[in-house]
């Protein structure tokens, strides 16, 4: 199973801010030119929303704060700047192999 | 607007079984591949299954491989999972998820779960 490591497990941003959420996977994701990289932002009660697929596309409605980057093993989740409604918990997850795994999330506080 | 709306869950014994289902709405249910995404009390996300959308293959990890069945009924818009030979281990919130597909494979929309506890 491919392992996905977030780093780090916490971290606290002033407002207006950047902040910058790694992933490694265990293996490289990548195919045929795609990265099969998403992440998923959770705020309490509620389920993971979709924020970025295929480790740079935004999704539809998501704000433009919001961006992904990277390739192979290594991406990385940036949100910029920082707004109170962004803290949350945030995912990312593969699903170049069978299993699909997801990371072990990142908390976001806000100062 | 889509909508994913689970049931079914609830408490069982070890060794027990359980069927949740999911109704859908907002979307043409039978162009979508569809999946189960369990949260584990320790907030851990699994992915269970996946059924692709006329429900002829369907995936499942190792964990629930020969215990979990995933299915659909594409006339009524719902999604299933039966499970059986439950675990302690399966206690989780269950989310039902439209899975798309760009570049990636993706759950772009969500239902609010529903909670199996194992359990004696």
């Amino acid at each position: 199973d491919i392992v996905l490591t977030q780093s780090p497990a916490s971290l606290a941003v002033s407002l207006g801010q950047r902040a910058t959420i790694s992933c490694k996977a265990s293996q490289s994701v990548d195919y045929d030119g795609d990265s099969y990289m998403n992440w998923y932002q959770q705020k309490p009660g509620q389920p993971p929303k979709l924020l970025i697929y295929a480790a740079s596309n935004l999704e539809s409605g998501i704000p433009a704060r919001f961006s992904g980057s990277g390739s192979g093993t290594d991406f990385t989740l940036n949100i910029h700047p920082v707004e109170e409604e962004d803290a949350a918990t945030y995912y990312c997850q593969q699903s170049n192999e069978d299993p699909y795994t997801f990371g072990g999330g990142t908390k976001l506080e806000i100062k | 607007e889509v909508m994913l709306v689970e049931s079914g869950g609830g408490l069982v014994k070890p060794g027990g079984s359980l069927k949740l289902s999911c109704a859908a709405s907002g979307f043409t249910f039978s162009s979508y591949a569809m999946s189960w995404v369990r949260q584990t009390p320790e907030k851990r996300l699994e992915w269970v299954a996946t059924i692709s959308s006329g429900g002829s293959y369907t995936y499942y990890p190792d964990s629930v491989k020969g215990r979990f069945t995933i299915s659909r009924d594409n006339a009524k818009n719902t999604l299933y999972l039966q499970m059986s030979s439950l675990r302690s281990e399966d206690t989780a919130m269950y989310y039902c998820a439209r899975q798309g597909y760009g570049s990636s494979y993706y759950f772009d929309y969500w239902g609010q779960g529903t909670t199996l506890t194992v359990s004696s």
